[in-house]
């Protein structure tokens, strides 16, 4: 069973715009993990964030993290056409090793 | 350097056959991990490896599924009877430390 879900499902934008996903995960986390998706294959890691941590930058991407909420938001800005794709998050439970993933975002950024 | 890397990348079966899915990680990673992805939903963990052992296959959906790595490095899922329900991406991640580095899957379509 899945863990975290984002919201929206589905999010469509204008190039230029930013676009901000949601993630909400149950239990206590030792990192919670970002990963982008196209056409439904291999999954390209684009951020870890530590449950020590509240927020963190990457290039055009920033992540910030609520553990009181157990919620997390990325927010990419700037969007560009190529960032069409699927988001989900992932969190590490603590104390384990694998992934849980979320049913992820499905982004749309018309040029 | 290399990727993780997965073969083959489509694999077509009758319902009933035996298929082998191969995975072959990041030279140096020891740590293996098996997902399954669903249309429409994220990748939900099926085992993972830490060198040559399964350190955790609480994901395994049932005894028709079963995984090996005995060198530590290439691993191999392997579904036997295999039912339409197995239909899926099956996804291969590999890691160091806390990010996981995923492979372009295997398409697996049981007819």
């Amino acid at each position: 069973s899945q863990q975290g879900e984002e919201d929206p499902q589905a999010l469509s934008i204008q190039e230029g715009e930013n676009a901000t996903m949601n993630c909400s995960y149950k239990t206590s986390i030792n990192n919670l993990q970002w990963y982008r998706q196209n056409s439904g294959r291999g999954l390209v890691h684009l951020i870890l964030i530590r449950s020590n941590e509240r927020e963190k930058h990457s290039g055009r991407l920033r992540v910030t993290l609520d553990t009181s909420k157990k919620s997390s938001s990325l927010l990419i800005t700037a969007s560009r056409a190529a960032d069409t794709a699927s988001y989900f998050c992932a969190t590490a439970p603590f104390g384990g090793n694998k992934l849980v993933f979320g049913a992820g975002t499905i982004l749309r950024v018309k040029s | 350097g290399a990727g993780v890397s997965q073969t083959p990348s489509n694999k077509v079966t009758e319902k009933g056959k035996y298929v082998e899915l191969r995975c072959d990680p990041i030279s140096g990673h020891t740590a293996l991990y098996w997902y399954r992805q669903s249309l429409g939903q994220g990748p939900e963990f099926l085992i993972y490896f830490q060198g040559t052992g399964a350190a955790d296959d609480s994901g395994l959906p049932n005894d028709r599924f079963f995984a090996v790595r005995p060198e530590g490095s290439v691993s191999t899922l392997k579904i036997q009877r295999t039912e339409r329900g197995d239909s899926a991406v099956y996804l291969c991640a590999s890691s160091s430390g806390d990010t996981q580095y995923f492979g372009p899957g295997t398409r697996l379509t049981v007819l």
